[in-house]
């Protein structure tokens, strides 16, 4: 069964402190692996997209790792910012499906 | 620039009741979708479609109707309310397939009671 998950399910961190993020996932054939931001009453919105041939994806302060071997993703937050505060989610698709396969999501809560 | 707009926001109905979730898209997309959030679950997919004129079944898609009339617009239908199809929608459309990026709508809080 195509599977997504997320941990922790919830992180708090001091403004400025890094943080890692892991998902793993079982979703075969695999075709691209996309980490999504979603603040609290909004939709999800996209921060990094990693296809099979991609190690890793950097959209500012983010910084996405894939490993197909082992099936396993990271998201690496630096100097972490109250804004970011939000949901973060895993999303993988298999290849010749029109369907994502969301994980859970990490809830990350940032205090001053 | 207004990318992916649901309609409405939010609504609670009674059970029994039916309503329509619109969704807009101004990006030409061919591909659109509808999903629901649960608290404690991922996003799971409703129905969607991949092209004007076509719809398909997701995971979940009992209880819910879809039309793809035009294009740009993709509606959700619930014939008849229950109060486990309290959720919120989201909207999400695509240029093509999984391998395009996917934006999403605002999404739709909906309270059955």
């Amino acid at each position: 069964k195509n599977q997504v998950e997320q941990s922790p399910q919830s992180l708090i961190i001091l403004e400025g402190k890094n943080c890692t993020l892991q998902c793993n996932y079982t979703v075969s054939p695999f075709s691209n692996l996309r980490w999504y931001k979603q603040d609290t009453g909004r939709g999800p919105v996209s921060l990094t997209i990693m296809t099979f041939s991609e190690n890793t994806k950097s959209n500012g302060r983010y910084t996405a790792t894939l490993d197909a071997d082992t099936k396993q993703s990271s998201l690496h937050i630096t100097a972490s910012q109250l804004s970011d505060s939000a949901s973060y989610i895993c999303v993988v698709s298999a290849y010749g499906t029109y369907k994502y396969i969301f994980g859970t999501g990490t809830r990350l809560k940032v205090l001053a | 620039n207004a990318g992916v707009t649901q309609t409405p926001k939010f609504r609670v109905l009674k059970t029994g009741q039916s309503m329509t979730l619109l969704c807009a898209q101004d990006m030409n997309h061919e591909y659109m979708y509808w999903y629901r959030q649960d608290p404690g679950m991922g996003l799971r997919l409703i129905h969607y479609s991949v092209g004007e004129g076509t719809t398909a079944k997701g995971e979940v898609p009992d209880g819910y109707n879809v039309s793809r009339l035009k294009k740009q617009n993709f509606l959700l239908g619930l014939e008849s309310a229950a109060p486990s199809q309290t959720s919120v929608y989201f909207c999400a459309s695509g240029l093509t397939g999984v391998n395009t990026e996917a934006f999403f709508g605002q999404g739709t809080r909906l309270t059955v009671v």
